[in-house]
């Protein structure tokens, strides 16, 4: 089955612990991306990756850093989390056209975390 | 800068119509449309690129005025089925891959 995967779904930490959210997707995408979602601020990208060996920031990127060294994994990473960026946290996967547009993102099921 | 999306809420009985704006203050390169169900992912509806070109499902309908910024997705004859937040995202012409969404629209279909 086609899918985007993450890990964990659900995380309670403390402020100042290093976690790592992982992002999986059995797609073979060159695109890959986060999301934080937050109550009446819609979705704000974080991070986004058109393929191996290639990242850029979104509108939110501090406090975050992500890596992908091989095209099916997109790892997001808070060295050291703080209580605002509790949120709702969306990977999403897409296959890219020539040119510059997207095509339809694959979110997976999304990780909520709370930072303590 | 986060796009723009009128109404912020609507409330529709079974089989009315609605709109839902979405404008930005960038030119724009792309528009895509996301549904969301409470407790969900969001879902692809459409994409909208500059120069006309559409892609998503078919009974959806959606427009894009390149020269305003803006797009409109139109909800016709709605169902219970089309209740949630939709959500544009925009592209700009400087960055294809990034997306910018709005805060979001929220639709209740009511029997």
């Amino acid at each position: 089955e086609a899918q985007v995967t993450q890990n964990p779904r659900y995380l309670i930490t403390v402020t100042g612990k290093k976690l790592t959210v992982t992002c999986s997707q059995n797609m073979n995408h060159e695109y890959m991306s986060w999301y934080r979602q937050d109550p009446g601020l819609g979705l704000r990208q974080i991070y986004y990756s058109m393929n191996v060996e290639v990242t850029d920031k979104g509108d939110v990127p501090e406090g975050y850093k992500v890596s992908r060294k091989e095209k099916r994994n997109f790892p997001l990473i808070l060295e050291s989390p703080s209580p605002n960026q509790t949120s709702l946290y969306f990977c999403a996967s897409s296959l890219l056209s020539s040119g510059t547009e997207l095509n339809e993102q694959f979110f997976g099921p999304g990780t909520r975390l709370t930072v303590l | 800068q986060q796009p723009v999306q009128s109404p912020q809420a609507v409330i529709l009985r079974e089989g009315e119509d609605a709109v839902i704006n979405c404008s930005s203050s960038k030119a724009l390169y792309s528009v895509h449309w996301y549904r969301q169900k409470h407790g969900e992912a969001p879902v692809f509806l459409m994409i909208l690129l500059k120069g006309g070109e559409q892609k998503g499902h078919e009974k959806i309908s959606a427009s894009f005025n390149e020269k305003k910024q803006q797009s409109s997705l139109y909800l016709t004859a709605s169902q219970l089925s089309y209740s949630g937040t939709y959500f544009c995202g925009t592209g700009t012409t400087n960055s294809g891959y990034a997306l910018n969404f709005g805060k979001g629209t929220s639709l209740l279909v009511t029997p």
